[in-house]
């Protein structure tokens, strides 16, 4: 069990650049969730995998935002247009398939912080 | 609607005191799971401890302890003789089997003095 990994661990953009980053769940995981947390607030959801599809999308994924994970192994969250709202951490959680989807605890990584300026 | 509730949004103690941290959540589903995660300084969040709907039995861990009533529907987490290290950022967690996604609170800051 190495972790759930993410990449970049900070970036810095300008306003209207795009950019991506990418998660690499624990192995044997194969679920996957994108979340976001701003400063003071928890986490909040935005996109689950199981193995290749993406089977939830919360309403926060404006249609700048894009989400996928082709072999069912990593993950990328690309923004495209980036505005200054998007300024958070993007945090990639994944959880393991011999438990139920509801109740198995989320493994998250150290989080990608954006900084749009 | 699903929702967590935390109130405390800051609470200091000085080490060795015991403290509590509260959690409300909403939910129409009679099939739920809650948890709470731990948010150190580093940053990860880390998972402490799930709960089924069905089950109210309380939980003892260490210092840790957690009592769960339907009733007030309150799910809320002690410690015991507090750390330094304990100080960390606090989450209660909701998942129901009409989504994928875990709704969490805003989060309780919880600072340890030495």
């Amino acid at each position: 069990d190495t972790g759930v990994s993410q990449d970049p661990r900070h970036k810095i953009t300008k306003r209207g650049q795009n950019v991506t980053f990418r998660c690499d769940p624990i192995s044997e995981h194969n679920r996957l969730y994108w979340y976001r947390q701003t400063l003071g607030q928890g986490p909040e959801f935005l996109t689950y995998f199981q193995n290749e599809a993406q089977l939830e999308k919360s309403r926060l994924l404006s249609d700048r935002f894009s989400a996928e994970r082709p072999k069912g192994s990593f993950s990328t969250l690309e923004i495209q247009r980036t505005e200054q709202g998007d300024s958070a951490m993007y945090l990639c959680a994944s959880s393991s398939s011999r438990q139920g989807v509801w109740n198995s605890p989320l493994h998250f990584g150290n989080g990608t912080r954006l900084t749009v300026t | 609607a699903q929702k967590v509730t935390q109130a405390q949004t800051e609470i200091s103690v000085v080490e060795k005191e015991d403290v509590t941290l509260d959690c409300v959540y909403e939910t129409r589903d009679t099939t739920y799971y809650l948890f709470w995660y731990k948010q150190p300084p580093s940053g990860e969040l880390v998972f402490l401890i799930r709960r089924n709907s069905f089950d109210e039995q309380n939980e003892i861990s260490g210092r840790y302890s957690w009592n769960f009533q339907k009733s007030t529907s309150s799910f809320n987490f002690t410690i015991t003789a507090s750390q330094v290290v304990d100080s960390a950022v606090y989450f209660c967690a909701l998942s129901y089997t009409g989504g994928f996604k875990t709704i969490f609170g805003a989060g309780t800051r919880l600072f340890v003095k030495a």
